[in-house]
C-alpha cells in the first residue's frame, strides 16, 4: 500500500525550514527517504527502521514514529541545492515485501 | 556520476521492435532492480533480483523480460511495448535484499514508444 506524503508541493526561501511527512495505514517495518532532481536519478538519503529512531546528517533528519506509522523528514537552513523532489519509501517487513514508494514531495529553493 | 551504469542513456523504439536495457553494477551488491517511472510519478518496480531469484511485479505486462547473465548485470529485454511504456526506466542496486538496504540508482534509461 502506497505511503501519502505532504504537502505535495512547498516553496522555500534559502536559509528556511520545512518538514515533510510521510504515512502509512499499515505497519512499517522501515521507511527510506530519496531525493531526486530533475532529470536525474534518486538519490538515498537515509533509512530509519522501527524502533522510533532519529536520523540525520548535516541539515537534514528524519525521524520514525512507529506508533503514528509516520516518519517525518526536517530540512534546516534550506540551500538552492536542496530543491527537487523527496519520495518515502516503505516497507512492511524485513526485505519480504518491495520497496513502495509515496507520491513525492516537491520542494523548490528559491534565493 | 553514479556506481550503477544504464546504457543507452535514450532510446527510441517502434512497437513492433525488440530491444534491451542493460544494467550493470560493480559494487558486489547481491540485489539488483528495476523500476519504470512516469513524469512526476514515483518510482514503480518492476523485477527484484537476489540470490539468483526473480520476484516480478505481477502487474508488469510479459512484453518486459529481465535477465541475468551474472551477479553484476541485470538486463531488460523489451518486445512488442506499447506506447504507454514510454517512460524513464531505472535500474538499482543494494547490497543485500533487506530492510536496512540503501538503494544505489542508475541514471535510467529515457524510452520512448513511436
Amino acid at each position: 500500500q502506497q505511503p501519502v506524503q505532504s504537502p505535495q508541493a512547498v516553496i522555500l526561501r534559502e536559509g528556511e525550514d520545512a518538514v515533510i511527512n510521510c504515512s502509512s495505514s499499515k505497519a512499517l517495518y522501515s521507511v527510506h527517504w530519496y531525493r531526486q532532481k530533475h532529470g536525474e536519478a534518486p538519490v538515498f538519503l537515509m533509512i530509519l527502521l522501527k524502533g522510533g529512531e532519529q536520523k540525520g546528517h548535516e541539515k537534514i533528519s528524519a525521524s520514525f514514529n512507529e506508533k503514528k506509522q509516520q516518519s517525518s523528514l526536517y530540512l534546516t537552513a534550506s540551500q538552492l541545492s536542496y530543491s527537487g523532489t523527496y519520495f518515502c519509501g516503505t516497507e512492511k517487513d524485513s526485505g519480504n515485501t518491495p520497496l513502495v514508494f509515496g507520491k513525492g514531495t516537491r520542494l523548490s529553493v528559491i534565493a | 556520476d553514479t556506481e550503477v551504469t544504464q546504457t543507452p542513456k535514450h532510446l527510441v523504439m517502434g512497437m513492433t521492435n525488440k530491444k534491451s536495457l542493460k544494467c550493470e553494477q560493480h559494487m558486489g551488491h547481491r540485489a539488483m532492480y528495476w523500476y519504470k517511472q512516469k513524469a512526476k510519478k514515483p518510482p514503480e518496480l518492476m523485477f527484484v533480483y537476489s540470490y539468483e531469484k526473480l520476484s516480478i511485479n505481477e502487474s508488469v505486462p510479459s512484453r518486459f523480460s529481465p535477465e541475468c547473465p551474472n551477479s553484476s548485470l541485470l538486463n531488460l529485454h523489451l518486445h512488442a511495448l506499447q506506447p504507454e511504456d514510454s517512460a524513464l526506466y531505472l535500474c538499482a542496486s543494494s547490497q543485500d535484499r533487506g530492510f536496512n538496504q540503501p538503494q544505489h540508482f542508475g541514471d535510467g534509461t529515457r524510452l520512448s514508444i513511436l
